[in-house]
Protein backbone atom coordinates (compact mmCIF):
# COMPACT_ATOMS: atom_id res chain seq x y z
CA UNK A 1 0.00 0.00 0.00
CA UNK A 2 0.74 4.11 -0.54
CA UNK A 3 2.29 6.17 2.03
CA UNK A 4 3.18 9.52 2.52
CA UNK A 5 5.53 11.19 5.36
CA UNK A 6 5.82 14.35 5.53
CA UNK A 7 8.23 15.87 8.64
CA UNK A 8 9.04 17.82 10.56
CA UNK A 9 5.28 17.96 11.98
CA UNK A 10 5.69 21.46 13.45
CA UNK A 11 8.29 24.39 13.39
CA UNK A 12 8.60 27.30 14.65
CA UNK A 13 11.75 29.75 12.74
CA UNK A 14 12.64 33.05 12.66
CA UNK A 15 12.04 35.59 10.07
CA UNK A 16 15.45 35.63 8.07
CA UNK A 17 15.87 31.78 8.46
CA UNK A 18 16.27 28.97 5.83
CA UNK A 19 13.60 26.25 5.63
CA UNK A 20 13.26 22.84 4.68
CA UNK A 21 10.12 20.40 4.38
CA UNK A 22 10.30 17.25 3.05
CA UNK A 23 7.80 14.58 2.14
CA UNK A 24 8.53 11.25 0.57
CA UNK A 25 6.22 9.05 -0.96
CA UNK A 26 6.29 5.05 -0.99
CA UNK A 27 4.68 2.30 -2.34
CA UNK A 28 4.14 4.08 -5.75
CA UNK A 29 6.32 4.87 -8.69
CA UNK A 30 6.54 8.18 -10.91
CA UNK A 31 3.97 9.70 -8.87
CA UNK A 32 2.81 13.35 -9.94
CA UNK A 33 3.58 15.10 -6.25
CA UNK A 34 1.96 18.64 -4.74
CA UNK A 35 2.77 20.87 -2.02
CA UNK A 36 0.15 22.77 -0.67
CA UNK A 37 -0.28 25.88 1.50
CA UNK A 38 -3.80 26.20 3.74
CA UNK A 39 -4.10 29.62 5.30
CA UNK A 40 -6.89 30.37 7.80
CA UNK A 41 -10.36 30.52 5.86
CA UNK A 42 -8.15 30.39 2.41
CA UNK A 43 -8.68 27.04 1.34
CA UNK A 44 -5.88 25.04 0.11
CA UNK A 45 -3.31 27.10 -2.05
CA UNK A 46 -1.68 25.06 -4.87
CA UNK A 47 2.30 25.99 -4.49
CA UNK A 48 4.61 23.70 -6.33
CA UNK A 49 3.37 20.45 -8.67
CA UNK A 50 5.94 17.94 -10.11
CA UNK A 51 5.43 15.43 -13.04
CA UNK A 52 8.53 14.01 -12.69
CA UNK A 53 12.45 14.34 -11.03
CA UNK A 54 13.54 17.48 -11.69
CA UNK A 55 10.45 19.03 -13.13
CA UNK A 56 9.00 21.88 -10.80
CA UNK A 57 6.12 24.04 -11.67
CA UNK A 58 5.33 26.94 -9.77
CA UNK A 59 1.70 27.66 -9.04
CA UNK A 60 2.41 31.57 -7.57
CA UNK A 61 5.03 33.32 -7.41
CA UNK A 62 6.34 33.79 -3.65
CA UNK A 63 9.68 33.28 -1.26
CA UNK A 64 9.80 29.67 -1.94
CA UNK A 65 11.09 26.90 -4.09
CA UNK A 66 10.67 22.79 -4.56
CA UNK A 67 13.15 20.21 -5.56
CA UNK A 68 12.38 16.79 -6.56
CA UNK A 69 15.66 14.88 -6.53
CA UNK A 70 14.33 11.63 -6.47
CA UNK A 71 11.03 9.96 -8.04
CA UNK A 72 9.04 9.82 -4.92
CA UNK A 73 11.00 13.01 -2.80
CA UNK A 74 9.84 16.65 -2.92
CA UNK A 75 11.39 19.31 -1.11
CA UNK A 76 9.75 22.82 -0.23
CA UNK A 77 12.47 25.14 0.45
CA UNK A 78 13.61 29.17 1.17
CA UNK A 79 16.74 30.73 1.57
CA UNK A 80 14.91 33.60 3.89
CA UNK A 81 11.42 32.87 5.46
CA UNK A 82 8.94 36.03 5.65
CA UNK A 83 5.99 36.04 8.33
CA UNK A 84 3.53 35.38 5.98
CA UNK A 85 5.50 32.16 4.46
CA UNK A 86 3.14 30.74 8.84
CA UNK A 87 0.76 28.39 7.36
CA UNK A 88 0.37 24.29 7.32
CA UNK A 89 2.09 23.17 4.20
CA UNK A 90 0.49 19.55 3.42
CA UNK A 91 2.19 17.32 0.64
CA UNK A 92 0.37 15.40 -1.16
CA UNK A 93 0.34 12.85 -4.58
CA UNK A 94 -1.59 11.18 -6.83
CA UNK A 95 -1.44 8.26 -9.63
CA UNK A 96 0.35 9.60 -13.15
CA UNK A 97 -2.52 9.53 -15.34
CA UNK A 98 -6.22 9.91 -15.62
CA UNK A 99 -8.79 11.15 -13.35
CA UNK A 100 -7.96 10.38 -9.79
CA UNK A 101 -7.73 11.37 -6.37
CA UNK A 102 -5.09 13.02 -4.30
CA UNK A 103 -3.56 11.57 -0.93
CA UNK A 104 -2.02 14.17 1.52
CA UNK A 105 0.39 13.55 4.23
CA UNK A 106 -0.14 14.72 7.57
CA UNK A 107 1.19 18.40 6.98
CA UNK A 108 3.55 20.67 8.74
CA UNK A 109 2.50 23.68 10.87
CA UNK A 110 5.11 26.47 9.97
CA UNK A 111 5.07 29.51 12.48
CA UNK A 112 7.34 32.13 11.43
CA UNK A 113 8.44 34.47 14.45
CA UNK B 1 -11.43 34.47 -9.57
CA UNK B 2 -12.91 31.28 -7.86
CA UNK B 3 -12.96 28.49 -9.71
CA UNK B 4 -14.56 26.41 -7.36
CA UNK B 5 -16.70 27.58 -4.97
CA UNK B 6 -18.37 26.79 -1.77
CA UNK B 7 -20.32 29.42 -0.58
CA UNK B 8 -21.22 28.51 3.24
CA UNK B 9 -18.12 28.14 5.43
CA UNK B 10 -20.07 26.37 8.00
CA UNK B 11 -23.06 24.10 8.68
CA UNK B 12 -24.59 23.27 11.75
CA UNK B 13 -26.68 19.55 11.37
CA UNK B 14 -28.32 17.46 14.18
CA UNK B 15 -26.49 14.04 14.55
CA UNK B 16 -28.93 11.88 12.24
CA UNK B 17 -29.97 14.36 10.13
CA UNK B 18 -28.69 15.04 6.70
CA UNK B 19 -26.10 17.12 6.48
CA UNK B 20 -25.84 18.61 2.18
CA UNK B 21 -22.98 20.78 1.32
CA UNK B 22 -22.42 22.40 -1.51
CA UNK B 23 -20.50 23.24 -4.67
CA UNK B 24 -20.33 25.40 -7.49
CA UNK B 25 -17.81 25.83 -10.35
CA UNK B 26 -17.30 27.66 -13.32
CA UNK B 27 -14.95 26.37 -15.86
CA UNK B 28 -17.05 24.03 -18.21
CA UNK B 29 -13.92 21.91 -18.93
CA UNK B 30 -13.75 20.46 -15.30
CA UNK B 31 -15.05 16.55 -15.69
CA UNK B 32 -13.93 15.02 -12.33
CA UNK B 33 -14.88 16.14 -9.22
CA UNK B 34 -13.69 15.08 -5.76
CA UNK B 35 -15.04 15.59 -2.03
CA UNK B 36 -11.89 15.25 0.73
CA UNK B 37 -12.71 15.75 4.53
CA UNK B 38 -10.29 17.35 7.06
CA UNK B 39 -9.74 16.89 10.45
CA UNK B 40 -7.83 19.79 12.05
CA UNK B 41 -4.11 19.33 12.17
CA UNK B 42 -4.53 16.62 9.92
CA UNK B 43 -4.19 16.12 5.33
CA UNK B 44 -7.23 15.79 3.53
CA UNK B 45 -8.53 12.76 3.38
CA UNK B 46 -10.18 11.42 0.04
CA UNK B 47 -13.81 11.03 0.88
CA UNK B 48 -16.02 10.33 -2.56
CA UNK B 49 -15.68 11.27 -6.61
CA UNK B 50 -17.90 11.73 -10.06
CA UNK B 51 -16.84 11.94 -12.92
CA UNK B 52 -18.82 14.27 -15.40
CA UNK B 53 -20.50 11.46 -16.67
CA UNK B 54 -22.22 10.48 -13.99
CA UNK B 55 -24.99 12.41 -12.20
CA UNK B 56 -24.79 10.61 -9.04
CA UNK B 57 -22.23 8.44 -7.21
CA UNK B 58 -22.82 6.42 -3.60
CA UNK B 59 -20.94 5.22 -1.16
CA UNK B 60 -22.35 3.97 2.34
CA UNK B 61 -23.95 6.98 4.07
CA UNK B 62 -22.16 9.72 1.35
CA UNK B 63 -23.61 11.04 -1.84
CA UNK B 64 -22.69 13.08 -4.05
CA UNK B 65 -24.97 14.80 -6.90
CA UNK B 66 -23.31 16.63 -10.14
CA UNK B 67 -25.90 18.71 -12.10
CA UNK B 68 -23.38 20.11 -15.11
CA UNK B 69 -25.77 22.42 -16.53
CA UNK B 70 -26.12 24.13 -13.54
CA UNK B 71 -22.20 23.81 -13.07
CA UNK B 72 -23.48 22.64 -9.05
CA UNK B 73 -22.29 19.47 -7.04
CA UNK B 74 -22.96 18.56 -3.60
CA UNK B 75 -22.49 15.86 -1.17
CA UNK B 76 -25.06 14.58 1.15
CA UNK B 77 -24.32 12.81 5.00
CA UNK B 78 -27.32 10.56 5.37
CA UNK B 79 -27.34 9.99 8.51
CA UNK B 80 -25.16 12.24 9.68
CA UNK B 81 -22.66 11.47 12.66
CA UNK B 82 -20.65 13.52 15.37
CA UNK B 83 -17.48 11.77 14.01
CA UNK B 84 -18.29 13.34 10.61
CA UNK B 85 -17.50 17.17 11.97
CA UNK B 86 -14.96 18.32 9.86
CA UNK B 87 -13.72 20.42 7.16
CA UNK B 88 -15.19 19.33 4.13
CA UNK B 89 -13.20 20.62 0.31
CA UNK B 90 -14.49 20.54 -2.83
CA UNK B 91 -12.62 19.64 -5.77
CA UNK B 92 -12.42 19.90 -9.55
CA UNK B 93 -10.47 18.74 -12.10
CA UNK B 94 -9.62 18.63 -16.16
CA UNK B 95 -8.26 15.36 -15.90
CA UNK B 96 -7.03 15.01 -19.40
CA UNK B 97 -6.09 18.44 -19.68
CA UNK B 98 -2.94 20.12 -18.99
CA UNK B 99 -0.88 18.37 -21.26
CA UNK B 100 -0.79 15.60 -18.44
CA UNK B 101 -0.39 17.50 -15.32
CA UNK B 102 -3.40 16.98 -12.89
CA UNK B 103 -4.16 19.95 -11.30
CA UNK B 104 -7.34 20.13 -9.03
CA UNK B 105 -9.24 23.34 -8.29
CA UNK B 106 -10.05 23.35 -4.68
CA UNK B 107 -13.11 25.46 -2.77
CA UNK B 108 -12.47 27.26 0.55
CA UNK B 109 -14.03 24.51 2.40
CA UNK B 110 -17.73 24.16 4.44
CA UNK B 111 -17.24 23.21 8.09
CA UNK B 112 -19.60 21.02 9.43
CA UNK B 113 -20.67 20.56 13.01
CA UNK B 114 -23.05 17.77 13.72
CA UNK B 115 -24.40 18.22 17.26
CA UNK B 116 -25.42 15.09 19.50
Amino acid sequence: SQTIHQWPATLVQPVGSPLSLECTVEGTSNPNLYWYRQAAGRGLQLLFYSVGIGQISSEVPQNLSASRPQDRQFILSSKKLLLSDSGFYLCAWSAGTGPREQYFGPGTRLTVT
Amino acid sequence: DQQVKQNSPSLSVQEGRISILNCDYTNSMFDYFLWYKKYPAEGPTFLISISSIKDKNEDGRFTVFLNKSAKHLSLHIVPSQPGDSAVYFCAAADSWGGGGSYIPTFGRGTSLIVHP
